[in-house]
This record gives structure tokens, sequence and C-alpha cells, in this order.
């Protein structure tokens, strides 16, 4: 079936450090995957950081890219420098463009980020 | 920030009992999709709806849940006779086409079940 695996958490890092969550799927019944990074901050409901359609191409948002590798099945989740603000739970998952039935999302367990100021 | 409104927040009931969650999705948006995130931080797929109509369901709730999404009302997701092993967040989103894949979540419920 299709699957997500994701850094296990918690990450711990340092304000102005760098950040990579790592994030590798299996799409074995999916026509068209497409790749998303969703975030939810503490108190906060579940809301998109980024999404990458096209294999090949990069997704930025908030300071945050991640590239869509077909070839290794990976998006890796990266921020060059990250802020206290940045600690949340971070969740990769896959989708199905061609699902005409409605895409039911496919998610990883998460990771968990702490910033330490 | 998403504009998809669930309530309760919170919903403590018995084994046996039933447990009803609603749902307004995001105004515009015919699509809405239930997912459970147990424990463990693992996200079930429960329902999806375009409109009033099911596009797809799980075996389980076929069973023992039941969802609607009438018109001019709120979507809901009823669990008719609550197991321990339902506690869980349950989590709405809504679309804005089916085949649109940006879902855009509520806060969501969070079900104990005693």
């Amino acid at each position: 079936g299709d699957s997500v695996t994701q850094t296990e958490g918690p990450v711990t890092v340092s304000e102005s450090e760098s950040l990579i969550i790592n994030c590798t799927y299996s799409a074995t019944s999916i026509a068209y995957p497409n790749l998303f990074w969703y975030v939810r901050y503490p108190g906060e409901g579940l809301q998109l950081l980024l999404k990458v359609i096209t294999a090949g191409q990069k997704g930025s948002s908030r300071g945050f890219e991640a590239t869509y590798n077909k070839e290794t099945t990976s998006f890796h989740l990266q921020k060059a420098s990250v802020q206290e603000s940045d600690s949340a739970v971070y969740y990769c998952a896959l989708g199905d463009l061609a699902n005409s039935a409605g895409n039911k999302l496919t998610f990883g367990i998460g990771t968990r980020v702490l910033v330490r100021p | 920030n998403s504009k998809v409104i669930q309530t309760p927040r919170y919903l403590v009931k018995g084994q046996g009992q039933k447990a009803k969650m609603r749902c307004i999705p995001e105004k515009g948006h015919p699509v809405v999709f239930w997912y459970q995130q147990n424990k463990n931080n693992e996200f079930k797929f429960l329902i999806n709806f375009q409109n009033q109509e099911v596009l797809q369901q799980i075996d389980m709730t076929e069973k023992r849940f039941s969802a609607e999404c009438p018109s001019n009302s709120p979507c809901s997701l009823e669990i008719q006779s609550s197991e321990a092993g339902d506690s869980a967040l349950y989590l709405c989103a809504s679309s804005l086409t089916s085949s649109q894949n940006t879902l855009y979540f509520g806060a969501g419920t969070r079900l104990s079940v005693l």
C-alpha cells in the first residue's frame, strides 16, 4: 500500500541552526503522486506549509523548502535558519492528483521540532 | 488560517454511548473529509463527501459510524456505539474540488471514551 516515512522526533535544534526533516514515500497505487508538508503549531490546527505536484519541482514557504525527488522517492523538508516560532509538528503527506473520487492523503506520523532560543 | 470549524473541541463518552461531532467546511468548499488521528499520531481516512454525496469510505465507517453533510447544515460524524479504541482526534478537512488536494483542516474534536 501507499505509505510515508519521516524522521522520528523529537528533533531539537537551536535558533538560527539549520533543520532537515527526512520524508520518503511509497506510492504503489497512485498514478500521479503529489507531496505535501503540513504543520501543526502548538494550540492550532493542521495547516498546509507547502506542496509540490510535479516531480523535480521545489516548493517553498516561510523559509522552508522541499524538492520532490521521484528517483529517491523523497521529499525532505529543509530550512537554513530556524526560529523559535518554528517549533511545531511537521507532517509529510502523499496525495493522488488523479483520484476523481476525492483525494485522501496518506500522512506520516509527524516530526516534533523544538527550537531552543 | 483555516476557516473549517469543528465542534466540540473535546468530547467524553462512556463505552456504548453515541458520540457526535460537527464540522462546518470552509465557505465554498463542497468536498469534506473526515480523518481519525490516534494516540500514535497515525492518520486514518474515514470518509469524504462531495456536497451531500459520499465519495469514499472505509469499512469501519460503514459499520459503526454514520456521517452526513446535509445542505445548509454542518457536516457530522457520529459513532453509534463508542469503543475505547475510538479515543482519538477527529479531523475534518475541506477542499475546493475532489481532485484539488489542498485540504484545509479544522482544529479537531478530541474524543475520549472511558
